[in-house]
């Protein structure tokens, strides 16, 4: 069963740019949660999608935004890049909505932003 | 104060010592994940839990619901155990689901 995929794994941008992110979940998993890990702030929620709905958002600012597809692939997107954002960003899948359920996590897209 | 608290912050032991990881949180919860992070950022869920005991292996998680308390436990622990161990909750309530992380245990082993 193939595991949790993230795209691109490297990317480097510089401040005043947008990216996006790509996570491809465990096949019949139809929950997507993303998360921004960064040495001073840890682990960081930042929405999770259930069937193709945001179900939770966490703290951050509307640069951030995602969406999933019905494939339950689901996409991250920054906008107007801040030094700041640079992070790695992880996904996880699960069966049932995140935080109640077993997660499977990829192995994180890593941005630098200059 | 967090709203997920893990002691301590650095562990570090000797092969086969006994090993114990502490979380504490303030906030009602769906469920309490232990997740373990080797260098080079991958994460990898060791249990998740919402009363009692699990074990695996070598690895034991508790969970207390009335003290909102959680331990993970390492028995015979062994060099390849070093790595940050994350307790995560999952909210109830309005934000039934939404995790919220600790700051993580640095656990090193030596041999």
């Amino acid at each position: 069963k193939a595991g949790v995929t993230q795209t691109p794994r490297y990317l480097i941008k510089t401040r005043g740019q947008q990216v996006t992110l790509s996570c491809s979940p465990i096949s019949g998993h139809r929950s997507v949660s993303w998360y921004q890990q960064t040495p001073g702030q840890g682990l960081q929620f930042l929405f999770e999608y259930f069937s193709e709905t945001q179900r939770n958002k966490g703290n951050f600012p509307g640069r951030f935004s995602g969406r999933q597809f019905s494939n339950s692939r689901s996409e991250m997107n920054v906008s107007t890049l801040e030094l700041g954002d640079s992070a790695l960003y992880l996904c996880a899948s699960s069966w049932g909505q995140a935080g109640t359920g077993e997660l499977f996590f990829g192995e994180g897209s890593r941005l630098t932003v200059l | 104060k967090n709203e997920v608290e893990q002691s301590p912050q650095n562990l570090t032991a000797q092969e086969g010592e006994f090993i114990t990881i502490n979380c504490s949180y303030s906030v009602g919860i769906s469920a309490l994940h232990w997740l373990q992070q080797h260098p080079g950022g991958g994460i990898v869920s060791l249990f998740m839990l919402s009363s009692g005991k699990k074990k695996h292996g070598r690895l034991i998680a508790t969970i207390n619901i009335q003290e909102k308390h959680s331990s993970l436990h390492i028995t015979a622990s062994h060099p390849r155990d070093s790595a940050v161990y994350i307790c995560a909750v999952g909210s109830g309530g309005t934000s039934y689901g939404k995790l919220t992380f600790g700051q993580g245990t640095i656990l090193t082993v030596h041999p």
